[in-house]
């Protein structure tokens, strides 16, 4: 079945960019996603790219997709104290078989 | 607010009884599943169900089961406990779960199990 990697932690000064990287392992994945969840909280879905995409963006945040090396990166520009979270990679094939990654702790230092 | 409602948010029990956590998705929305996150073993997907059937099984223990009912919302049933099922128990639905769309998921506040 599916496997999502991600590296456990992550440290960035405010202001700074924040690059937080995954891996999967199914090729027939159809949609890729960003999940944040704030201490305390749910996870919250920040964004999501289709298999067929590169690259998305939404103002902060750049996804970028390397179907080739099943590699997916989560770009967050002028990181904020706000932005400190932890953040889960999550794959999908039309809706089923979700499968998260075990979650980029990040930690902003003012 | 995501619209799922999780109940109760916290639940203190001991070892080897039973609880029932429950869930109630979005409006609309035909899939429920269950995840738990403890510190040791991140986010683990226990079970999926789709408009009150079954749709898939992951790391589920075989004391711990669910259901969803005709009115959608869903209950998942935690039996025998032991101290290594304290954790948060999530619920997310989507309106999806055999559809052609982005399986989007609505996460819950959670339900936070401790088990002394």
């Amino acid at each position: 079945g599916e496997d999502v990697e991600q590296s456990l932690f992550l440290s960035v000064r405010e202001g700074d960019s924040s690059v937080i990287n995954c891996t999967y392992t199914d090729s027939s994945s159809t949609y890729l996603y960003w999940y944040k969840q704030e201490p305390g909280a749910g996870l919250q879905l920040l964004t999501y790219i289709f298999s067929n995409m590169d690259m998305k963006q939404d103002q902060r945040l750049t996804v970028l997709l390397n179907k080739k090396d099943k590699h997916l990166s989560l770009r967050i520009a002028d990181t904020q104290t706000g932005d400190s979270a932890i953040y889960f990679c999550a794959a999908d094939n039309y809706g089923q078989n979700f499968v998260f990654g075990p979650g980029t702790r990040l930690s902003v230092l003012p | 607010d995501s619209g799922v409602t999780q109940t109760p948010k916290h639940l203190i029990t001991a070892t080897g009884q039973r609880v029932t956590l429950r869930c109630s998705p979005r409006s609309g929305d035909l899939s429920v599943y269950w995840y738990q996150q403890s510190l040791d073993q991140g986010l683990q997907f226990l079970i999926q169900y789709y408009n009150g059937e079954e749709r898939a099984k992951g790391n589920i223990l075989e004391r711990f089961s669910a259901q969803q009912f005709p009115d959608l919302h869903s209950e998942l049933n935690l039996s025998s406990l032991e101290l290594g099922d304290s954790a948060l128990y999530f619920c997310a639905s989507s309106a999806q779960g055999g559809g052609t769309n982005t399986g989007e998921l609505f996460f819950g506040e959670g339900s936070r199990l401790t088990v002394l």
